[in-house]
């Protein structure tokens, strides 16, 4: 069964880079399906952040100008980067594997991340 | 965007008894609906696709319904491990968006 583990700092500076790696196991990336990042910052809902599929990515407008995500097929690992971190984006973020674009059947634990100087 | 307008944001319950959780997009999306459990510290759990796919490995007391802009999760006979916090999300198109979710309480 496929195994999704986040992996990253858990606190970030203001104004900061955020990277943060999901290590698949059990399923190989390459297989042709979507892999996303989520979020969910404290006492609020989901928030999702973008996707990859076939080389291609698909990313939420709100965070499209600071937001990379790519693919790490050799270690059969996707990541995001975050540039120019905010209060706003402390969060508990997930990745996870979508069978389509919007159909996420499985999904890691989560990091947690804090911006704090 | 789409918005989801989930409710209610919280009920409390009994084991036992019945929830039905109610979503509302702000636009039809057919039934590109999927709905989500999540607990703290665990994985979130995909419960079910398109409306009212139920997923494998998901107890039948869970059930999806709706299509256009209202949809429905029902779940009958809580058990224990039920006690969660369920979320809608729209598939219809991008960006993905979720209902501000419901967290249901002993």
């Amino acid at each position: 069964q496929v195994r999704l583990q986040e992996s990253g700092p858990g606190l970030v500076k203001p104004s900061e880079t955020l990277a943060l790696i999901c290590n698949v196991s059990f399923y190989s990336i390459d297989n042709g399906l979507y892999w996303g990042w989520f979020r969910r910052p404290p006492g609020k809902g989901l928030e999702w952040i973008g996707s990859t599929y076939s080389g291609r990515t698909f990313y939420n407008p709100s965070l499209k100008s600071r937001l990379t995500i790519s693919v790490d097929a050799s270690n059969n690992q996707f990541s995001m980067r975050l540039t120019s971190v905010a209060a706003a984006d402390a969060a508990l973020y997930y990745c996870a594997r979508g069978l389509d674009a919007y159909t996420y059947d499985s999904w890691g634990q989560g990091a947690l991340v804090a911006v704090s100087s | 965007d789409i918005q989801m307008t989930q409710s209610p944001s919280s009920v409390s319950a009994s084991i036992g008894d019945g929830v039905t959780i109610t979503c509302r997009a702000s636009q039809d999306i057919n039934n590109w609906l999927a709905w989500y459990q999540l607990k703290p510290g665990k994985a979130p759990k995909l419960l079910i696709s398109a409306a009212y796919r139920l997923q494998g490995g998901v107890p039948e007391r869970f059930s999806g319904s709706g299509s256009g802009t209202d949809f429905n999760l029902i779940i009958t006979g809580l058990q224990p491990e039920d006690f969660a916090t369920y979320f809608c999300q729209q598939g219809h198109s991008f960006p993905l968006t979720f209902g501000g979710g419901t967290k249901v309480e002993i």
